[in-house]
C-alpha cells in the first residue's frame, strides 16, 4: 500500500528559508509522481506541483512556479518542499501525496489522482 | 473565487442519498477528468473518484461520479454518519493550464 511521512510543524519568521519533507515507505518511491498540495487555515485545497523521483521531472502551478522548490532523493524514498524566503502569507497546512499507479498525464501534467497521503506539516509564518 | 463552483454545504439523514455538485465551464469539466476528493474533520484528503467515475480500491460503491456538460456530480447513497466532513471536486483548467479545486462542500449528517 504505501505510507508517506511528513516532517513536524514549523514556525518560521518572515524572510527565513525552509524545507519539509515526505518520506515513503512500503512501496517503489521513485516510480511513482509525489505531488503537493496546500491549505490555509480554513480555506480548501490548492494543487502546488508534482515530481516524479525517478528522473526529478517536475510540474509546477503557475500559481506557486518560482515560489517554491520541489525535489526529491529516490536514495532515500524523500521528496521535499523548499522556500527561500517565507512570507506570512505562507502559513498553511502542506500536504504530500502519491499519484496512483498507472497515472496518466492530462497535457503533459500527472493526473490529480492522490491515493497515499502524507500527515500533513503546518507551516506558521510570524513576526 | 474559484473557476468550480459548490455549494458550501449540504445535508441528509443516515440513509438518504444526497448529491453534491460541482459545475465549471468548457475549458475544464467540460473536456477533462473531474477528480473527488473527501476530507474528514482534521485529516489528510482521501481520493473518492478518479476519471469521473472510477472508484480506488476501499473506497465502497456508496460512492459513485457522474459528469454532463460543464457540470459533475458526486452521489452518496446510505448515508452514514461518517460520512460528514468536506467534499472537493478537481479538474484540470485548459485555460489556467492548473488542477483547480472548487471551493468545496461541507456535508452534515443530520
Amino acid at each position: 500500500e504505501g505510507q508517506l511521512e511528513q516532517s513536524t510543524a514549523e514556525v518560521k519568521k518572515p524572510g527565513e528559508s525552509l524545507k519539509i519533507s515526505c518520506k515513503g515507505s512500503g512501496f517503489t518511491f521513485g516510480n511513482y509522481w509525489i505531488g503537493w498540495v496546500r491549505q490555509m487555515p480554513g480555506r480548501g485545497l490548492e494543487w502546488m506541483g508534482i515530481i516524479y523521483p525517478g528522473d526529478s521531472d517536475t510540474a509546477y502551478s503557475p500559481s506557486f512556479q518560482g515560489q517554491v522548490t520541489i525535489s526529491a532523493d529516490k536514495s532515500i524514498s524523500t521528496a521535499y518542499l523548499q522556500w527561500r524566503s517565507l512570507n506570512v502569507s505562507d502559513s498553511a497546512m502542506y500536504y504530500c501525496a502519491r499519484q496512483i499507479s498507472g497515472a496518466i498525464t492530462i497535457f503533459g501534467v500527472p493526473e490529480i489522482a492522490f491515493d497515499v497521503w502524507g500527515q500533513g506539516t503546518m507551516v506558521t509564518v510570524s513576526s | 473565487q474559484s473557476v468550480l463552483t459548490q455549494a458550501p454545504s449540504a445535508s441528509g439523514t443516515p440513509g438518504q442519498r444526497v448529491t453534491i455538485s460541482c459545475s465549471g465551464s468548457s475549458s475544464n469539466i467540460e473536456t477533462n477528468y473531474i477528480y473527488w476528493y473527501q476530507q474528514l474533520p482534521g485529516t489528510a484528503p482521501r481520493l473518492l473518484i478518479y476519471r469521473n467515475s472510477q472508484r480506488p480500491s476501499g473506497v465502497p460503491d456508496r460512492f459513485s461520479g457522474s459528469k454532463s456538460g460543464t457540470s459533475a456530480s458526486l452521489a452518496i447513497s446510505g448515508l452514514r454518519s461518517e460520512d460528514e466532513a468536506d467534499y472537493y471536486c478537481v479538474v484540470w483548467d485548459d485555460s489556467l493550464s492548473v488542477w483547480v479545486f472548487g471551493g468545496g462542500t461541507k456535508l452534515t449528517v443530520l
